[in-house]
């Protein structure tokens, strides 16, 4: 049981835009502006996507872009293409005893 | 930003002690981020925190772990340690070793992780 939750899958068509939400507590994604997103290949380690809510590390194309409201967290991808299949996790500091919790992960079908 | 590398045993018998190092390089342990953790990701399933150290030796587990788990810093060596005693299979897993920012803040810097089997 991750103390983030993610839907396990979403698909969208090359093109569309598709949004991932995380939801945590105010213990969590609530209390702090902390919250990151990672993208992760089979095999493959987890790739920074979003950290700090909404900022993108260099090089990460600005069709991904997150917010946050309330204890919900959210990705979007705008502009799906074929290389966004992946698996997606989000990621936030939970306080300096519990560090940090992440979601359970979800899995993006390009269709 | 720096580099982090894990090492250590690959294969392990149940009941042994994991040990994993992450080594620090293009930078100094003690300044190029304020946590050194380790994170865990079973086959198939999602990442889990195991536990951080800050340069003082401050450590804080994942409570499900807490009892087997020590995280330790060696800034002399700018490297960091995990034990993990009397693993079993449930302990079987990619490793990786991720450097943060104070809250976590910021760009945090990733190993590219090294697994470890625990198999009779």
């Amino acid at each position: 049981q991750s103390a983030l939750t993610q839907p396990r899958s979403v698909s969208g068509s090359p093109g569309q835009s598709v949004t991932i939400s995380c939801t945590g507590t105010r213990g969590n994604v609530g209390g702090y502006n902390y919250v990151s997103w990672y993208q992760q290949y089979p095999g493959k380690a987890p790739k920074l996507i979003i950290y700090d809510v909404s900022q993108r590390p260099s090089g990460v194309p600005d069709r991904f872009s997150g917010s946050k409201s309330g204890n919900t967290a959210s990705l979007t991808i705008s502009g799906l293409q074929p290389e966004d299949e992946s698996d997606y996790y989000c990621c936030s500091y939970a306080g300096s005893y519990t560090f940090v919790v992440f979601g359970g992960g979800t899995k993006l079908t390009v269709l | 930003q720096v580099q982090l590398q894990e090492s250590g045993p690959g294969l392990l018998r149940p009941s042994q002690t994991l040990s994993l190092t992450c080594t620090v390089s293009g930078g100094s342990i003690s300044s190029s981020a304020h946590y050194w953790s380790w994170i865990r990701q079973p086959a198939g399933k999602g990442l889990e925190w195991v536990g951080r150290v800050d340069t003082t030796g401050d450590s804080n587990y994942n409570p499900s772990l807490k009892s087997r788990v020590t995280i330790s810093v060696d800034t002399s060596q700018n490297h960091y340690s995990l034990e993990v005693t009397s693993v079993t299979a449930a302990d079987t897993a990619v490793y990786y070793c991720v450097g943060w920012g104070l809250s976590a803040a910021g760009i945090p810097s990733w190993g590219q992780g090294t697994l470890v089997v625990v198999s009779s």
